[in-house]
């Protein structure tokens, strides 16, 4: 079975400093990996995707992750935070299961806050 | 077009009523899904449409009816609701059935 864990559901930094969201993963079968965000009152945005290819992944706005595959981990980052970047941001797991469709699981969300 | 819109971005409901919820997309996708999101809860699956079939349907009470009726079009029919139902509904679709889902902006539900 596929589980997410996020670390810290509320994570505060400093406009202009690094931000670094935690995510770990558990997985029988390789994984397919995802970082979304959401804007209040908004639907998911897709950062970015790991899918087996490379594992530092370099997605939308800055923002990139890397599979560590002896840590199960899956951690977002960003080298410098933008108050525009003050959002929910969800880590969510997809793998194929015994009936042969793909489900994702998500993680239970980290709210990001971008101080001035 | 890129996007999958839903409508309408907010409704209110009685427990009563009868309502439907729209999902449109024309990016050619063939999955498509219903998701229900609380207030700072992750979303939860709710349905999954493949080629206009029901794939997946997660144990979700008959009150909530979905349908395809083409690959471009997803609805979700809503009858005798209950307030603990009030949340955001959200549609996504993908290519097919693998990961890699693109969202709409969501319907806020409100059942009074």
């Amino acid at each position: 079975a596929q589980s997410v864990t996020q670390l810290g559901s509320h994570v505060s930094v400093s406009e202009g400093a690094l931000v670094l969201l935690r995510c770990n993963y558990s997985s029988s079968v390789p994984p397919y990996l995802f970082w979304y965000v959401q804007y209040p009152n908004q639907g998911l945005q897709l950062l970015l995707k790991y899918t087996s290819a490379a594992t530092l992944v370099k997605g939308i706005n800055g923002f990139e992750a890397e599979f560590k595959k002896s840590e199960t981990s899956f951690h977002l980052t960003k080298p410098s935070a933008h108050m525009s970047d003050a959002a929910e941001y969800f880590c969510a797991v997809s793998a194929k299961g015994t009936s042969g469709t793909y489900k994702y699981i998500f993680g239970t969300g980290t709210r990001l806050k971008v101080l001035a | 077009d890129t996007e999958v819109t839903q409508t309408p971005k907010h409704l209110v409901m009685g427990m009563t009523n009868k309502k439907s919820l729209k999902c449109e997309q024309h990016m050619g996708h063939r999955a498509m899904y219903w998701y229900k999101q609380k207030a700072k809860k992750p979303p939860e699956l709710m349905f999954v449409y493949s080629y206009e079939k029901l794939s997946i349907n997660e144990s979700v009470p008959s009150r909530f009816s979905p349908e395809c009726p083409n690959s471009s079009l997803l609805n979700l029919h809503l009858h005798a609701l209950q307030p603990e139902d009030s949340a955001l509904y959200l549609c996504a679709s993908s290519q097919d059935l693998r990961p890699g889902y693109t969202f709409g902006s969501g319907t806020r539900l409100t059942v009074v």
